[in-house]
């Protein structure tokens, strides 16, 4: 079954510090790939997402993520964090074509110091 | 606000007792997902529905939990005689069907069961 990973569980950072948090995925054929961000008291909402084409996608928020097909990965990144970045960050995965259910990994809360 | 909505926000129960929980998805979207969150992991999918019909139900979805979109429009989700292992944030989503990738959240039930 398709599974996603993300190693990082709790990440603390400074502000200005540089962010890139990891996401692996189990499955081997077409995958689309997604990030999700839920801010404190908030609703899970979308970051950023791949299909195909370039690798490197960036979303909103200045945040960008790069799919490495060899390493199974889509690992999200940003130059430069927010205090307002502070929130719990999941990556999600769907299969093939279809886009009926998403896959999450178990997230990674990140607190961003002022 | 044209968003997703769900009631109650949080329940508590007693061992034994049936829940219903209900969602509102955006008024324009055909699908509709369920999906279950525990403590420290990521959302894991339940069921989903495009219109009325219940097209896809995981293997989470034990007997004691049904699903209903009678009008393709809100959906119930049902848990009968709640154990404390049902003890969760129920989410959930919904999207058109063709952009099924844009799943749009709500804020969660959170069901305590005691």
């Amino acid at each position: 079954a398709q599974s996603v990973s993300q190693h990082n569980h709790h990440v603390i950072l400074s502000e200005a510090a540089s962010l890139e948090l990891g996401c692996n995925y189990s499955y081997g054929g077409t995958v689309n790939l997604f990030w999700y961000v839920q801010y404190p008291g908030q609703h899970l909402q979308l970051l950023l997402k791949y299909f195909s084409g370039d690798p490197l996608v960036k979303g909103i928020k200045g945040f960008e993520a790069e799919f490495i097909k060899s390493k199974f990965s889509f690992n999200l990144r940003k130059p430069s964090v927010q205090w307002s970045d502070t929130a719990e960050y999941f990556c999600a995965v769907t299969e093939g074509t279809g886009f009926q259910k998403l896959v999450f990994g178990t997230g990674t809360r990140l607190l961003v110091s002022p | 606000d044209t968003g997703v909505s769900q009631d109650p926000r949080h329940k508590i129960t007693k061992r034994g007792q049936n829940v219903t929980f209900r969602c509102d998805p955006i008024s324009e979207h055909n699908r509709l997902y369920w999906y279950r969150q525990t403590l420290g992991q990521g959302p894991e999918f339940l069921t989903y529905f495009q219109n009325e019909a219940q097209l896809e139900k995981s293997r989470l979805l034990s007997d004691r939990f049904s699903a209903e979109r009678p009008k393709g429009s809100f959906s119930t989700l049902e848990i009968q005689r709640t154990e404390q292992g049902d003890s969760a944030m129920y989410l959930c989503a919904s999207s058109l069907e063709f952009r099924a990738y844009e799943q749009y959240f709500g804020p969660g039930t959170r069901l305590t069961v005691t």
